[in-house]
């Protein structure tokens, strides 16, 4: 089974802050890589698949990087309805695993 | 739009079997794969596991084979049954559309087991 492994555990940050999440997988998972976004009372929604793609409708200021086992999400200007808590997801093999999450708080 | 909508029982007691259903609206099940994802209350996402229209399935190994997953394709619905439940199943239980990215959720359901 994969690991992933997310830090910081929680970022404090003010609007217009650039915020950058890491996760980083036990094994080599190559780009496939998946971020979620998780607000209070909500379910996850996609954000990034493929460590870089945007998934419809996101933001340009949320970016994904990284190949291998480490990855980041960048998000370059924090605006108030991005503080929520962010889960990184590999579909490089079964059975598929998320991170802890990251919280993104103000 | 696709949207998924979670139903079920809300309590269910230790040892007894967790039953919900996932109602897929705005496309069809097939040909596609289905996902069940589960969060504790406070805590992180779970993978429980995938299904294919066509009924092959792959399952977490952390839940002991205590998982089943099923497709209804003419009642575009799936299903799942989690058997000898105790106090650690208590989750919002989610649908997904997919098996490598989960594109879409429907809102979950909450499934407290107590007695």
């Amino acid at each position: 089974e994969i690991v992933l492994t997310q830090s910081p555990a929680t970022l404090s940050l003010s609007p217009g802050d650039r915020a950058t999440l890491s996760c980083r997988a036990s094994q080599i998972i190559s780009t496939y890589l998946v971020w979620y976004q998780q607000k209070p009372g909500q379910a996850p929604r996609l954000l990034i698949y493929d460590a870089s793609n945007r998934a419809a409708g996101i933001p340009a200021r949320f970016s994904g990087g990284g190949s291998g086992t480490d990855f980041t999400l960048t998000i370059s200007s924090l605006e108030p309805e991005d503080f929520a808590v962010y889960y990184c997801q590999q579909r490089d093999s079964w059975p598929r695993t998320f991170g802890q999450g990251t919280r993104v708080d103000i | 739009q696709v949207q998924l909508q979670e139903s079920g029982p809300g309590l269910v007691k230790p040892s007894e079997t967790l039953s919900l259903l996932c109602t897929v609206s705005g496309a069809s099940i097939s040909p596609d794969y289905w996902t069940w994802i589960r969060q504790p209350p406070g805590k992180g996402l779970e993978w429980i596991g995938t299904i294919y229209y066509s009924g092959t399935t792959y399952d977490n190994p952390s839940l002991k084979s205590r998982a089943t997953i099923s497709v209804d394709t003419s009642k575009n619905q799936l299903s799942l049954k989690l058997n000898s439940v105790t106090a650690a199943d208590t989750a919002v239980y989610y649908c997904a559309r997919g098996a490598n990215v989960f594109f879409t959720w429907g809102q979950g359901t909450l499934v407290t087991v107590s007695s």
